[in-house]
């Protein structure tokens, strides 16, 4: 069975481009969470959706961040404009009923310069 | 908001001598649950504790959860090379955050031959 899938892996951008990173979860699961890790600040969450629903968005860092969920199987976190403080390890996440364990892709790696 | 820390930050350990991080809560927790990152990698879940004063075994670690479900440990006797990794906890609140699982700052550890 396949795990959460993301994509890119890795994206180098200049500062001021958008960036998309975009995520599969696992089928059937009704919970997709985006996480951010840094050094400085370790993993936080940045928001989760319910059935495809932002629930808590709470720790999107600002209105340059936004993010997406058209459908069950597919969610989009979008950077725009860049800056060099958002490099990070971005993670999706998903999970069958939000009480349970946390499914985590493998990040993309995203540089700013 | 909720918050989780973890200590030490970083531990180096010779291969055989055990190793213990610890997990606090600034609230009391309805569940915790421990994730392994491997170098490079993404957390894996490990297990789950939902009782107050829970132990629970995986073959050489033991997770504890305390009477007062503020606080949580994981303890790996004679570590090898492969223990080698970051040790998150993470958990949930009893009230509000919905299905919002806070991260701890995460215990580095490293295990020399």
């Amino acid at each position: 069975d396949a795990g959460v899938i993301q994509s890119p892996r890795h994206e180098v951008t200049e500062m001021g481009q958008e960036v998309t990173l975009r995520c599969k979860p696992i089928s059937g699961h009704d919970y997709l969470f985006w996480y951010r890790q840094t050094m400085m600040r370790g993993l936080e969450l940045l928001i989760y959706f319910n059935n495809n629903v932002p629930i808590d968005d709470s720790g999107m860092p600002e209105d340059r961040f936004s993010a997406k969920m058209p459908n069950a199987s597919f969610s989009t976190l979008k950077i725009q404009p860049s800056e060099p403080r958002d490099s990070a390890v971005y993670f999706c996440a998903s999970s069958p009923t939000g009480l349970n364990t946390i499914y985590f892709g493998e990040g993309s790696w995203l540089t700013v310069v | 908001g909720q918050q989780v820390m973890q200590i030490p930050q970083y531990q180096h350990v010779q291969e055989g001598e055990d190793f213990t991080t610890y997990c606090n809560s600034s609230t009391t927790l309805s569940n915790i649950q421990w994730y392994k990152q491997r170098p490079g990698g993404h957390p894996v879940f490990l297990i789950q504790l939902v009782k107050s004063g829970e132990v629970k075994k995986q073959k050489r670690l033991t997770f504890q959860f305390g009477e007062a479900k503020k606080n949580s440990s994981l303890h790996i006797t004679a570590t090898q090379t492969t223990d080698v990794g970051t040790y998150f906890c993470a958990g949930r609140g009893l009230t509000g955050g919905g299905n919002k699982l806070t991260f701890g700052t995460g215990t580095q550890l490293k295990v020399e031959l």
